[in-house]
């Protein structure tokens, strides 16, 4: 099975501070990778696919990059409604993976 | 607007038996794969299994804690998927999400059934 590596697993930061998180998979799964944003209660809500597709009505201060087995997830001016958890998956492989998940708290 | 609307969650004592159930409104129901995915009390996400589209020949996969124990199918004349659980653990305890979308990723989601597998 595929390993979905994220790091770090918490972060604290301020409204407007650009947020890195990465997502480390065990073997090449080419692009395929998708993030995703969940808040508590809630379903998680689908960021960016294909590693850096960007999906509809996501904002651009989001950005995904990397191929191979390193990948990013990139906040670059975080605002407040940009904290909760977030999720990496690969969908490369026959059986599907996520990440254990990053939260982003208010610092 | 597509909607996902799971049910079929509830209490379950350990070694019984559940179905739940995914009704799709506003989509292409037999176009898609579609997927489980559940989340144990404040835990992460886990990819339970998927099921592809009859012209895939309904191929289901499952993710290594749940298999042989749980089955996937759908019913595209009632836009319906289904969860069937067996010999449950009280591991599986979780909130269940149906999860499908058009690209890679998924981009619907339902709200999620609870399953609470205590004696």
């Amino acid at each position: 099975d595929i390993q979905m590596t994220q790091s770090p697993s918490s972060l604290s930061a301020s409204v407007g501070d650009r947020v890195t998180i990465t997502c480390r998979a065990s073997q090449n799964i080419n692009n395929r990778v998708n993030w995703y944003q969940q808040k508590p209660g809630k379903a998680p809500q689908l960021l960016i696919y294909d590693a850096s597709t960007l999906h509809s009505g996501v904002p651009s201060r989001i950005s995904g990059s990397g191929s191979g087995t390193d990948f990013t997830l990139i906040i670059s001016s975080l605002q407040p409604e940009d904290f909760a958890t977030y999720y990496c998956q690969q969908t490369y492989y026959t059986l599907w993976s996520f990440g254990q998940g990053t939260n982003v708290e208010i610092k | 607007e597509v909607q996902l609307v799971e049910s079929g969650g509830g209490l379950v004592k350990p070694g019984g038996s559940l179905r739940l159930s995914c009704v799709a409104s506003g989509l292409a129901f037999s176009n898609v794969w579609m997927s489980w995915v559940r989340q144990a009390p404040g835990k992460g996400l886990e990819w339970v299994g998927r099921i592809k589209r009859k012209v895939d020949g309904e191929q289901t996969d499952f993710a290594a804690p749940v298999k042989g124990r749980i089955t996937i199918s759908r019913d595209d004349s009632k836009n319906t998927l289904y969860l069937q659980m067996d010999s449950l653990k009280t591991e599986d305890t979780a909130v269940y999400f149906c999860a499908t979308g058009y690209s890679n990723g998924y981009e619907y989601w339902g709200q999620g059934a609870l399953v609470t597998v205590s004696s």
